[in-house]
């Protein structure tokens, strides 16, 4: 069955950055696309980009352009997604979801990861 | 960017009735192919999001039947046809034909009475 084990919470500084890992597993990691979506407290579900595993091609959402980078390990079936500079806005639960193979879209969800961006 | 805009449910739904949730797009989801990237999903308390339907109207492995969807170009709806307790949560409506970004809809509460 598809999984997507997402690493723990994370505590930053402002202007840190944080790098948050999704271990996919019960399906081919370079077959499909991951994306990273985030959640503010109480707030809906924002998109920050997406990851080619078989490339490293990503696509990224103009927001977060030059702050965000996404990259994974094949070896380990792994994605990453580092935030850089980071604000207190950017409290968030962070999100990995796969790709659907059907739509233009997501299917399975990772469990999330909450990052909290405090001095 | 497409602006993905929900509806409110104007009051808690009691259990075993219908529950209808609508979804508008700012531009029509229909790509070159003539597909339609209409998602819902559902994320209960404390959950992360789960998908229900894609592409208007298919339903995602495990999902309920009494979930289905329905619309076309810029107006979609999420139809419960009998609401159980378990589908307390917030209902997302997301459109992935005009890309990137793909873009989520506010989000709609589900509350049961």
């Amino acid at each position: 069955q598809v999984q997507l084990v997402q690493s723990g919470a994370e505590v930053k500084k402002p202007g840190a950055s944080v790098k948050v890992s999704c271990k996919a597993s019960g399906y081919t990691f370079i077959g499909y696309y991951m994306h990273w979506v985030r959640q503010a407290p109480g707030q809906g579900l924002e998109w920050m980009g997406r990851i080619n595993p078989n490339s490293g091609g990503t696509d990224y959402a103009q927001k977060f352009q030059g702050r965000v980078t996404m990259t994974r390990d094949t070896s380990i079936t792994t994605a990453y997604m580092e935030l850089s500079s980071l604000r207190s806005d950017d409290t968030a639960v962070y999100y990995c979801a796969r790709d659907h193979p059907d739509a233009e879209g997501t299917d399975y969800w990772g469990q999330g990861t909450l990052v909290t961006v405090s001095s | 960017d497409i602006v993905m805009t929900q509806s409110t449910l104007s009051s808690p739904v009691t259990l075993g009735q219908p529950a209808s949730i609508s979804c508008r797009s700012s531009q029509s989801l229909v790509d070159s192919d003539g597909n339609t990237h209409l998602s819902w999903l559902q994320q209960r308390p404390g959950q992360p999001p789960r998908l229900l339907i894609y592409k208007i109207s298919n339903r995602f492995s495990g999902v309920p039947d009494r979930f289905s969807g329905s619309g076309a170009g810029t107006d979609f709806t999420l139809k419960i046809s009998r609401v159980e307790a378990e589908d307390v949560g917030v209902y997302y409506c997301m459109q992935g034909t005009q890309f990137p970004p793909v873009s989520f809809g506010q989000g709609t509460k589900l509350e049961i009475k």
